[in-house]
């Protein structure tokens, strides 16, 4: 069974400060990995897609690296804003076509 | 393009009723729907996949008389909680894949279900 496991739970970063979020799978058969943003009470917005094929996906300030056969993606995102706060989560789309979601990351960026 | 909508946003009903949430695709054809629920400070959890034009799979440990899904058309799949208490009380997120081969999901706005 697929484990997807972010880490950390929450992190707090002062403005301008690069984020690093963390997310790790237990099963390397899948075909895609997907990075979402959600702000409170509201729906997800898909933010990065990576293919197993590749190997990252870049989109503006953000960088999402995949490493499928050591279980792990990283989502980097360049100079923190206040408008970053949010929960990241990252979900993988397996070969049962469904996919599964990490707990997420809580994101804190102070003034 | 790809645009999944949800109605309702939200909405708060009295135990014993059912409720019903409309997943729209608006500039596709989704042959295929997901239905996901969030509890408060949790991850969302597959309840059940839907086809249009067959009955959808429920995942382990959802009722699916209690859940019921229909996926009518390629852009519409509703989910009905029906005799609602409230533990049901949560937010119910669509997801639709069109029908081109892609494997990308789109999600929809979610919906806030509460149950008094």
């Amino acid at each position: 069974k697929q484990e997807v496991t972010q880490i950390p739970a929450a992190l707090s970063v002062p403005e301008g400060e690069n984020l690093v979020l963390n997310c790790s799978f237990t099963d390397s058969a899948i075909y895609n990995l997907q990075w979402f943003r959600q702000d409170p009470g509201k729906g997800l917005t898909s933010l990065l897609l990576i293919q197993s094929s590749q190997r990252e996906q870049t989109s503006g300030r953000l960088n999402a690296s995949l490493d499928k056969s050591s279980g792990r993606s990283t989502l980097y995102i360049a100079a923190s804003q206040p408008g970053d706060s949010a929960t990241y989560l990252c979900a993988v789309l397996g070969s049962w076509g469904k996919l599964q979601f990490g707990a997420g990351t809580q994101v804190v960026v102070t003034p | 393009g790809a645009v999944v909508s949800q109605h309702p946003s939200w909405v708060i009903c009295k135990s014993g009723t059912s409720v019903k949430i409309e997943c729209r695709s608006l500039d596709f054809q989704a042959t295929t729907m997901f239905w996901y629920r969030q509890f408060p400070k949790q991850s969302l959890m597959l309840m059940a996949t839907s086809n249009e034009g067959s009955k959808a799979t429920y995942e382990q440990g959802v009722e699916k008389d209690k859940f019921l899904i229909n996926h009518a058309s390629l852009t519409l799949s509703t989910l009905t909680v029906t005799s609602a208490h409230p533990e049901d009380s949560s937010f119910y997120i669509c997801s639709a894949r069109d029908g081109k081969g892609s494997n990308e999901q789109f999600f929809g706005p979610g919906t806030r279900l509460t149950v008094l």
